[in-house]
């Protein structure tokens, strides 16, 4: 089955810089998507298509791809940002498309 | 603003079905521009994508949940169901509903927004 592999953890202090990568084999030919889950919280979207970012998200969060892997960097990161991060992507190898969530990344802000 | 609830029971017995709704409030679920998704999360894990549903009634399931699973849509509700057939305590999670973005290309497709969950316990 397909995989997207996350870092588990990323410590950051605040204003520094944070960089979550997502690693999977089928990101060549597929957008990569990210979503910021807070404690008793559902996911909420940050960066589509790799590098989108929908309305209402700062612009210290940004995304990019190179490969076979993606990175979701938070710029001058808040408390606030202290959350787990999943990646999504989709294995389309099959008759119907896959929808795969990555193993997720606890971002602590120190 | 769209926003999305789950309900249904918080509790479900072994080899029971599961069976949550999702109301779809602020837009039209018939919309063509959009898919509608059911996502997992067991308690302190990941997330885990369980299938989509069109408001045609056209699905696609995760193969790993296939067998069990069925979703449905009831357009003169706003509503899409998930049933899970033979249920076990590995299916006890939070239970996330979400529309999804149409793929323009195969698997080119998100989530967004989510529900806020519901926690589903299997346990006699």
């Amino acid at each position: 089955s397909y995989e997207l592999t996350q870092p588990p953890s990323v410590s950051v202090s605040p204003g520094q810089t944070a960089r979550i990568t997502c690693s999977g084999d089928a990101l060549p030919k597929q957008y990569a998507y990210w979503y910021q889950q807070k404690p008793g919280q559902a996911p909420v979207l940050v960066i589509y298509k790799d590098s989108e970012r929908p309305s209402g998200i700062p612009e210290r969060f940004s995304g990019s791809s190179s490969g076979t892997t993606v990175t979701l960097t938070i710029s001058g990161v808040q408390a606030e940002d202290e959350a787990d991060y999943y990646c999504q992507s989709a294995d389309s190898s099959g008759t119907y498309p896959l929808y795969v969530f990555g193993t997720g990344t606890k971002v602590t802000v120190l | 603003q769209l926003q999305l609830q789950e309900s249904g029971p918080g509790l479900v017995k072994p080899s029971e079905t599961l069976s949550l709704t999702c109301t779809v409030s602020g837009g039209s679920i018939s919309s063509s521009s959009y898919y509608w998704g059911w996502i997992r999360q067991p308690p302190g894990k990941g997330l885990e994508w369980i299938g989509s549903i069109y408001y045609s009634g056209s699905t696609y399931y995760n193969p790993s949940l296939k067998s069990r699973v069925t979703i449905s849509v009831d357009t003169s509700k706003n509503q899409f169901s998930l049933k899970l057939s033979s249920v076990t305590a590995a299916d006890t999670a939070v239970y996330y509903c979400a529309r999804q973005a149409l793929p323009i290309v195969v698997g080119w497709s998100w989530f967004d927004p989510w529900g806020q969950g519901t926690l589903v316990t299997v346990s006699s």
